[in-house]
């Protein structure tokens, strides 16, 4: 089973350069987030999106992008990289209002602004 | 406000004894979720357990437990008989619907060694 698929893995990035940070969920789950981690923050919200066509935004959205077009997809792009953004990026779902229902997780994307 | 509090950075078990790991929270709501996640140094966010803002009984999945208390707005994971194999990050984490949107905040994680 494959439940959310992040793309890349990992990447290093040159400081003013663009990037979109791909995800997939097979789940067909209404919800879908954006999280960064960093040491000692946890996780923190950059966007998220109620269903297809609509988007919101999180606690640190500065810099970041989304959109939203399918149920499946929610890409994340970095339209002027900077090191700040340096993270482990997670793409996240969850079915929608069901309140015992956890987020399902992507395995993350490990990002390096150089 | 921070809506989850984890105070605790770093925690050390000796392995087959259990740990508390602390987790107090801060809403308004009424109706709300609280999670546990593990995130090995793989990386990966593994979900543990689940306990509902209305859920009289502590919620329990195998070694694992939460102890919930609702006055006092804490939800502690209480892992038993500790294996070399818990060394991970935990997170606590709550689900607030804000607007017909499930909105899930985390804490600032705290990382476990087991002890042989």
């Amino acid at each position: 089973t494959a439940g959310i698929t992040q793309a890349p893995t990992s990447q290093i990035l040159a400081a003013g350069r663009s990037m979109t940070l791909r995800c997939t969920q097979d789940m067909r789950h209404n919800a879908m987030y954006w999280y960064r981690q960093d040491l000692g923050l946890g996780l923190r919200l950059i966007h998220y999106s109620n269903t297809a066509g609509t988007t919101g935004k999180g606690e640190v959205p500065d810099g970041y992008s989304v959109s939203r077009a399918n149920t499946d997809d929610f890409p994340l792009t970095l339209a002027s990289a900077v090191p700040s953004q340096t993270s482990v990026y997670f793409c996240a779902s969850s079915p929608g209002r069901d309140s015992k229902t956890e987020a399902f997780f992507g395995q993350g994307t490990r990002l390096t602004v150089v | 406000a921070q809506k989850i509090t984890q105070t605790q950075p770093g925690m050390f078990v000796q392995e087959k004894e259990a740990v508390t790991l602390d987790c107090t929270y801060d809403t308004s709501d009424q109706s709300y979720g609280l999670f546990w996640y593990k995130q090995p140094s793989s990386g990966e966010m593994i979900f543990l357990i689940y306990q509902g803002s209305y859920d009289e009984q502590n919620a329990t999945e195998g070694r694992y437990s939460l102890n919930f208390q609702k006055a006092r707005k804490s939800a502690n994971l209480v892992i038993s008989a500790s294996q070399l194999g818990d060394s991970a990050m935990y997170f606590c984490a709550m689900r607030e619907v804000l607007y017909n949107f499930n909105k899930f905040y985390f804490g600032s994680g705290t990382k476990l060694n087991v002890k042989p």
